[in-house]
C-alpha cells in the first residue's frame, strides 16, 4: 500500500509547548513532502526531504526523514498561535501527483 | 510572488447539472493538476495533465469528469453531471518541472456544493 497514515490526528496545545507530529508508510518512498493547510486556502509546501536520515530546519520547524525512508516527522519548538493549522505530508509519484496523509489538525492556544 | 488562481470561490449547483471549475496557473508552469477535499477528509489526487493531455487520473477521475486547457493561461475541470457525492473543495496546481521533488503550488480552492 501506498497510504501515509499521520498521527496523531488532532492536537490542541499551549502556546510555548513543544510537539511532534508523525508521518509514516509501509512502503519506502523516493521523496516526502510536508504541507501546511489554513482555513479557506490551499496546502502550501513547507519542505521536501529526500535523503533517508536528512534533517531539515525551517525557524521552529525541524523536518526528519527517516533513515530507512518510510517516515518522516515534524517537530515544533515553542509553538505559537500563528503554527494552527493542518499539517499535510504527501509522497509525489513520477508524475508528479501528489498522495496526501489524513493530516494532523494543530491548535495552539495563546 | 506568482499565484495560481481559482474562480469561483464558491459554486452551488443542483445535482445533474453540469460545472465547470476554472484555474489560472503560474504562468511558466508546464505542469498542472486537480485535488479535491471532501470536507472531514484527506485532499485527494483527480488528475494531472501536462502538453495538452493527462498524464495520470485517479479512480475518482471517471467519465463524468473531464479537463482542458483552452488558451495559455486557463486549466478547467469540467463535471458534466453533478451528484451529491461530489461536494468538495477543489485545488488546482502546477509545478515547473513535474518531478516527484518539485514544488507543487496551490490556488485558493474552489468550494462546490451539489444540492
Amino acid at each position: 500500500t501506498q497510504l501515509l497514515e499521520q498521527s496523531p490526528q488532532f492536537l490542541s496545545i499551549q502556546e510555548g509547548e513543544n510537539l511532534t507530529v508523525y508521518c509514516n508508510s509501509s512502503s519506502v518512498f523516493s521523496s516526502l513532502q510536508w504541507y501546511r493547510q489554513e482555513p479557506g486556502e490551499g496546502p502550501v509546501l513547507l519542505v521536501t526531504v529526500v535523503t533517508g536520515g536528512e534533517v531539515k530546519k525551517l525557524k521552529r520547524l525541524t523536518f526528519q526523514f527517516g533513515d530507512a525512508r518510510k517516515d518522516s516527522s515534524l517537530h515544533i519548538t515553542a509553538a505559537q498561535p500563528g503554527d494552527t493549522g493542518l499539517y499535510l505530508c504527501a509522497r509525489s509519484g513520477n508524475t508528479g501527483k501528489l498522495i496526501f496523509g489524513q493530516g494532523t489538525t494543530l491548535q495552539v492556544k495563546p | 510572488e506568482p499565484e495560481v488562481t481559482q474562480t469561483p470561490s464558491h459554486q452551488v449547483t443542483q445535482m445533474g447539472q453540469e460545472v465547470i471549475l476554472r484555474c489560472v496557473p503560474i504562468s511558466n508552469h508546464l505542469y498542472f493538476y486537480w485535488y479535491r477535499q471532501i470536507l472531514g477528509q484527506k485532499v485527494e489526487f483527480l488528475v494531472s495533465f501536462y502538453n495538452n493531455e493527462i498524464s495520470e487520473k485517479s479512480e475518482i477521475f471517471d467519465d463524468q469528469f473531464s479537463v482542458e486547457r483552452p488558451d495559455g493561461s486557463n486549466f478547467t475541470l469540467k463535471i458534466r453531471s453533478t451528484k451529491l457525492e461530489d461536494s468538495a473543495m477543489y485545488f488546482c496546481a502546477s509545478s515547473s518541472q513535474g518531478k516527484s521533488t518539485d514544488t507543487q503550488y496551490f490556488g485558493p480552492g474552489t468550494r462546490l456544493t451539489v444540492l
